[in-house]
């Protein structure tokens, strides 16, 4: 099955500044790929989703992702971040072959004032 | 707008007992799961449920678990005998279509506290 990695369980930044969050993908046939948002006590809400049309997809809130298959991942960014961004934030990947989704471990955001 | 919606939002019970954790998928979705997120870590797979039968289970989704659409609008997951691990958030997703670029639409969660 295929698999995601999310690197940095934890980033903090400040209001206003960038957001990068990563995100690299197992496989050597690109899958559909998706960014959710978890908000305290609250389920995952799609942020964006990667279907092999435009490599750099646009998504809720301000959001988006670049599919960069040379490297594997799948990298979710924000120009400038904002307190109500403070969220998990998990990558997804759904397998071409199967029709389950398999999730990263979550990238916990902190942004300070 | 349409949404998933999961009872109860938190179950406290004792280990070995029964639990039933019910969702009511969105009501034109095809395809069901239930997905599990133990306190601070990853969202985990548990199962797939589409056209009354179970499509794929992960290695967690043991003899404990099971599911069942009993009457074409509600999808359940019972825990046979529960355990301390068993303890964590439990989310019902649903999809509309067989389509693997489709959202997956998730419930906010029951909450599963095992003593």
């Amino acid at each position: 099955a295929q698999s995601v990695t999310q690197l940095g369980s934890h980033v903090s930044v400040s209001e206003g500044a960038l957001v990068l969050l990563r995100c690299n993908y197992s496989s050597s046939v690109p899958p559909y790929l998706f960014w959710y948002v978890q908000y305290p006590n609250q389920g995952l809400q799609l942020l964006l989703k990667y279907t092999s049309a435009a490599t750099l997809v646009k998504g809720i809130n301000g959001f988006e992702a670049e599919f960069k298959k040379s490297e594997t991942s799948f990298h979710l960014t924000k120009p400038s971040a904002h307190m109500s961004d403070a969220a998990e934030y998990f990558c997804a990947v759904s397998d071409r072959d199967n029709n389950d989704m398999r999730f990263g471990a979550g990238t916990r955001l902190t942004v300070k004032p | 707008e349409p949404e998933v919606t999961q009872t109860p939002s938190h179950q406290v019970t004792q280990m070995g007992q029964e639990v039933i954790l019910r969702c009511v998928p969105i009501s034109n979705h095809l395809y069901f799961y239930w997905y599990r997120q133990i306190l601070g870590q990853k969202v985990e797979f548990l199962v797939s449920f589409y056209n009354n039968e179970i499509s794929e289970k992960s290695e967690i989704f043991d003899d404990q678990f099971s599911v069942e659409r009993p009457d074409g609008s509600n999808f359940t997951l019972k825990i046979r005998s529960t355990k301390l691990e068993d303890s964590a958030m439990y989310f019902c997703a649903s999809k509309e279509s067989g389509q693997n670029t489709g959202e997956l639409f998730f419930g906010e969660g029951s909450r599963l506290t095992v003593l």
